[in-house]
C-alpha cells in the first residue's frame, strides 16, 4: 500500500455514459498525475496538477475528459460520453518536491474501466 | 513514436540466477531513469533509479546500469527470487528540463522466476 487510494477499483459502464473516478493522494504530496494504461503498454501520461492548478494536459486527453483537484487534495477524473476505446486502467500517482530534486511517483492501485 | 523501448515482453529465469532486463531510449534529453515493478491488481511501485551523470546504481539485489552513448539501460536482479515475478517498467524523465516530473514509461517486461 503506497498511501495513494483510488475509487472505484472497477467500473463497468455502457457506451455513452459518464463516469467519474477519484484519487486520494498522500497528504503531504502537492503533485498529482493521472495516467492511462492499456494492455501490453506502460502507463501513459494524461495530466498533471501542482496543488489545485492543472499545469499540463496530454493530447490523449480529449474534450470528453476533464480532471479537477479543487482544494489541492483529492482529484477527480471524469469521462463523458464514454467510448469502447476508453476501456483501460486509470492510474493516479503523486509526489512532493524536496529540495528541487527528482522524487519518484507513488501510484495508486488504479481504476479499471470497461466500456460495453 | 515510442521513446522508451523494452523489446522483451517476457523473461523466464531460474530462482537464484541473474535476471537482466533491458531498456533502450531515443531521447537524449532524458536525464533520469527509473524502474518500476508491478504486481497484478496493484499500481506500479518504484524500485530503483539512476541519474544520467552516473553509470551504475546499486540497491541490495538490484543494480541498474546506464550506457548513455548507447542510450541503453539494464536492471540486474541477483539472485532472482520467486517474489520478483512481476512486470517491470523502465521509465525516463526529463527531470529539471521540465517544470514537473514528466515520466515516459516503456511497455514493460514480464519476469517469471521459476522455483
Amino acid at each position: 500500500d503506497t498511501g495513494v487510494s483510488q475509487d472505484p477499483r472497477h467500473k463497468i459502464t455502457k457506451r455513452g455514459q459518464n463516469v467519474t473516478f477519484r484519487c486520494d493522494p498522500i497528504s503531504e504530496h502537492n503533485r498529482l498525475y493521472w495516467y492511462r494504461q492499456t494492455l501490453g503498454q506502460g502507463p501513459e501520461f494524461l495530466t498533471y496538477f501542482q496543488n489545485e492548478a492543472q499545469l499540463e494536459k496530454s493530447r490523449l486527453l480529449s474534450d470528453r475528459f476533464s480532471a479537477e483537484r479543487p482544494k489541492g487534495s483529492f482529484s477527480t477524473l471524469e469521462i463523458q460520453r464514454t467510448e469502447q476505446g476508453d476501456s483501460a486502467m486509470y492510474l493516479c500517482a503523486t509526489n512532493g518536491v524536496a529540495g528541487g530534486t527528482y522524487n519518484e511517483q507513488f501510484f495508486g492501485p488504479g481504476t479499471r474501466l470497461t466500456v460495453l | 513514436d515510442q521513446q522508451v523501448k523494452q523489446n522483451s515482453p517476457s523473461l523466464s529465469v531460474q530462482e537464484g540466477r541473474i535476471s537482466i532486463l533491458n531498456c533502450d531510449y531515443t531521447n537524449s534529453m532524458f536525464d533520469y531513469f527509473l524502474w518500476y515493478k508491478k504486481y497484478p491488481a496493484e499500481g506500479p511501485t518504484f524500485l530503483i533509479s539512476i541519474s544520467s551523470i552516473k553509470d551504475k546504481n546499486e540497491d541490495g539485489r538490484f543494480t541498474v546500469f546506464l550506457n548513455k552513448s548507447a542510450k541503453h539501460l539494464s536492471l540486474h536482479i541477483v539472485p532472482s527470487q520467486p517474489g520478483d515475478s512481476a512486470v517491470y517498467f523502465c521509465a525516463a524523465s526529463l527531470g529539471r528540463k521540465t517544470s514537473y516530473d514528466k515520466v515516459i514509461f516503456g511497455p514493460g517486461t514480464s519476469l517469471s522466476v521459476i522455483p
